[in-house]
């Protein structure tokens, strides 16, 4: 099966710093990329859909100046998460779409805690 | 605003036991996914199912899918304790690089 690996797996930040994570298909090429976010016991929450080589787009009520999405290649996409704030603590996933398919490959997702 | 609300939200069933969750949704789609999740862990992509489709088997999942009552249905059978996690259904609206909306979730205990 296809694999998606993030990094880092955990990270805990200061408030006003921001962190980078990373989201990248291991064995096949993901021409759209997802950015979900899950909080304790609740469901994920799609953020942005990521298109190499444009624009992310951004879901409602998601600010796209604080939440910076890069998907520079088909293997490779960022989410910078700018000026971090404790309420931005929460469990980031990012997913794959494989070519010509409706499947869907979920990374192991980032951990963040902001202090 | 999520598309897929999954019944019951908690189960706990003894190992060996059938397990089933439900799922319904709002508006026509092209496809309908389960997903499972380990506590604190990313998403394993366990069937997919068409609109077109009724019913698909894989291993001890089975999964109906009911177009006119916009429910889907995921069995799991003779479960066992390495079951226990939450289990998601995902709608696909338009088939294509479109996301997946995600249901609130089943958290399944299995209990040896």
């Amino acid at each position: 099966g296809a694999v998606v690996s993030q990094h880092p797996s955990w990270v805990i930040c200061k408030s006003g710093t921001s962190v980078k994570i990373e989201c990248r298909s291991l064995d096949f090429q993901a021409t759209t990329m997802f950015w979900y976010r899950q909080f304790p016991k609740q469901s994920l929450m799609l953020m942005a859909t990521s298109n190499e080589g444009s624009k992310a787009t951004y879901e409602q009520g998601v600010e796209k100046d604080k939440f910076l999405i890069n998907h520079a290649s088909l293997t490779l996409s960022t989410l910078t998460v700018t000026s971090a704030h404790p309420e931005d603590s929460s469990f980031y996933i990012c997913s794959g779409l494989r070519g010509g398919t409706d499947t869907q490959y979920f990374g192991p997702g980032t951990r963040l805690t902001v202090l | 605003s999520q598309q897929g609300e999954e019944d019951p939200q908690a189960l706990s069933i003894q190992e060996g036991e059938n397990a089933t969750m439900n799922c319904s949704y709002k508006t026509s789609i092209n496809n309908l996914q389960w997903y499972r999740q380990n506590s604190g862990r990313g998403l394993v992509h366990l069937i997919l199912i068409r609109s077109n489709e009724r019913e698909k088997h894989s291993g001890r999942l089975r999964v109906t899918l009911d177009t006119s009552k916009k429910s889907s249905s995921l069995l799991i059978t003779a479960s066992r304790a390495a079951d226990t996690a939450s289990y998601f259904c995902a709608t696909v609206l338009i088939s294509g690089n479109t996301p997946l909306v995600f249901g609130k979730g089943t958290r399944l205990s299995v209990i040896a």
